[in-house]
């Protein structure tokens, strides 16, 4: 199972652009990289998901480089609710063999 | 479309006594995975339930045990709680059947039940 690897912990400020990175050197080769968002006292909700290069939906981009060692989250202009616990996850087969990480604490300031 | 909706919202206990959470999925979904989330930390997995039987598990003891009904709802059900359970116990939903075992599809979760033990 491939484990991953983010920042505790990352502030910025309202209007600008947040990369989070995720590291996951052992991901396999038919694995997925997923973000999920979490706020207080909810449940994880799905953002995004790929496998190789980039994706864009409404929300965010997720750029994924050639070895697939890493991957980016890329929120454009963040703003106040975008204050929540940011996890990676790779292989997430609809919850078989899931692993949750400590995910990156994103902090968002006026 | 209803998501997943878990009850009850919030939930206290005293050391020693059992508990019953449930779970109904996301509209169409067969699969249904139990987390618990300690304060601070990310959800860890405890069990999935697909076709009414119990998949796969986490690294949780005997005294967690699950049930999933033919209308594809589950129940979580835990015995003689102890203090380090207290958690937000999450559900998610997502589907299985038609897309392969291994299919890649992410899952919808629930807002959790707060279990607080005494």
């Amino acid at each position: 199972l491939a484990k991953t690897t983010q920042p505790i912990s990352m502030d910025s400020y309202e209007g600008q652009e947040v990369n989070i990175t995720c590291s996951h050197n052992n991901i396999a080769t038919n694995d997925y990289i997923t973000w999920y968002q979490q706020f207080p006292s909810q449940g994880p909700r799905f953002i995004i998901q790929g496998y190789k290069t980039k994706v864009t939906n409404e929300v965010a981009s997720l750029f994924i480089p050639a070895d697939r060692k890493s991957s980016t989250l890329s929120l454009p202009r963040v703003s106040l609710s975008d204050t929540a616990v940011y996890y990676c996850l790779v292989g997430d087969r609809g919850g078989f063999k899931t692993i949750f990480g400590a995910g990156t604490r994103l902090f968002v300031k006026a | 479309d209803a998501g997943v909706t878990q009850s009850p919202t919030h939930l206290i206990k005293t050391r020693g006594q059992q508990v019953t959470l449930r779970c109904s999925p996301k509209s169409g979904h067969d699969t249904v995975s139990w987390y618990q989330q300690a304060l601070g930390q990310g959800p860890q997995f405890i069990f999935q339930y697909y076709e009414e039987e119990e998949r796969q598990r986490g690294n949780f003891p005997d005294r967690f045990s699950g049930h999933q009904f033919p209308n594809y709802s589950s129940e979580l059900n835990v015995n003689a709680l102890l203090l380090g359970d207290s958690a937000l116990y999450l559900c998610a939903s997502s589907l299985a059947r038609g897309t392969g075992r291994n299919s890649n599809q992410p899952q919808h979760f629930g807002d959790g039940t707060r279990l607080s033990i005494l």
